[in-house]
């Protein structure tokens, strides 16, 4: 079955600086990659997806890039602010149900004053 | 339009009691899925309902059931409580399943 690492599990930075956040996936079916931000108290929230026929997504200062043939994708956060503080989930899956979007085990982001 | 919605928000209980959560998705979307969040194991799927059907299941006991309403709504119910049971279940919903899910805020449950 599909296998998702994400790391690293804690990131500290700089408030203005950049963060990235990384996963790999093993199941080359996976199609769908969300990323999800939990803050303290919530759910997790989507704030970016990309699907596999896609290189790379922009939204404001939010960024995922894909690499299908190394199975990885990543998170990029520009001119990081105090409040994108909270835990970050990648996911995969091969959008044919619910069952099979895998998650990972998340990233503790901190922006520093 | 209105998010997901949970309740209750939270819960505490004892070791063998059970235990109905409640969700209300999105209006409009069919499918609902179940998830359990802890620090140790992470997002762990459920189930899933559509159109009031299961149409998955997750590796959990059979003490974990659910059900879904005509009108999409759904419950979760957890009977013979173990401490290990405590965790923040989430609710998520989707139009019909194969898509992008949206979470509620989760029902904290604590055994004691």
């Amino acid at each position: 079955g599909e296998n998702v690492e994400q790391h690293p599990s804690t990131l500290s930075v700089q408030e203005g600086d950049s963060a990235v956040i990384k996963c790999t996936y093993s199941d080359s079916a996976s199609n769908y990659f969300p990323w999800y931000k939990q803050e303290l108290g919530k759910g997790p929230q989507l704030i970016i997806d990309i699907r596999s026929n896609v290189g790379e997504k922009k939204d404001q200062r939010i960024a995922v890039t894909l690499n299908k043939t190394a199975k990885h994708f990543s998170l990029h956060i520009t001119e990081t602010q105090p409040e994108d503080s909270a835990v970050y989930f990648c996911a995969a899956s091969d959008y044919s149900s619910a069952s099979k979007i895998i998650f990972g085990s998340g990233t503790r982001l901190s922006i520093r004053p | 339009k209105a998010g997901v919605t949970q309740t209750p928000r939270y819960l505490i209980k004892t070791r063998g009691q059970q235990v109905t959560l409640s969700c209300s998705p999105i209006s409009g979307h069919r499918s609902v899925s179940w998830y359990q969040q802890t620090p140790g194991q992470g997002l762990q799927f459920l189930f899933e309902y559509f159109s009031e059907t299961q149409r998955n299941k997750g590796n959990f006991p059979g003490r974990f059931s659910g059900r879904q309403f005509s009108n999409s709504r759904s419950e979760m119910n957890v009977s013979t409580l173990e401490l290990g049971d405590s965790a923040l279940y989430l609710c998520a919903s989707s139009p019909s399943g194969e898509d992008t899910q949206y979470f509620g805020p989760g029902t904290r449950l604590t055994v004691l």
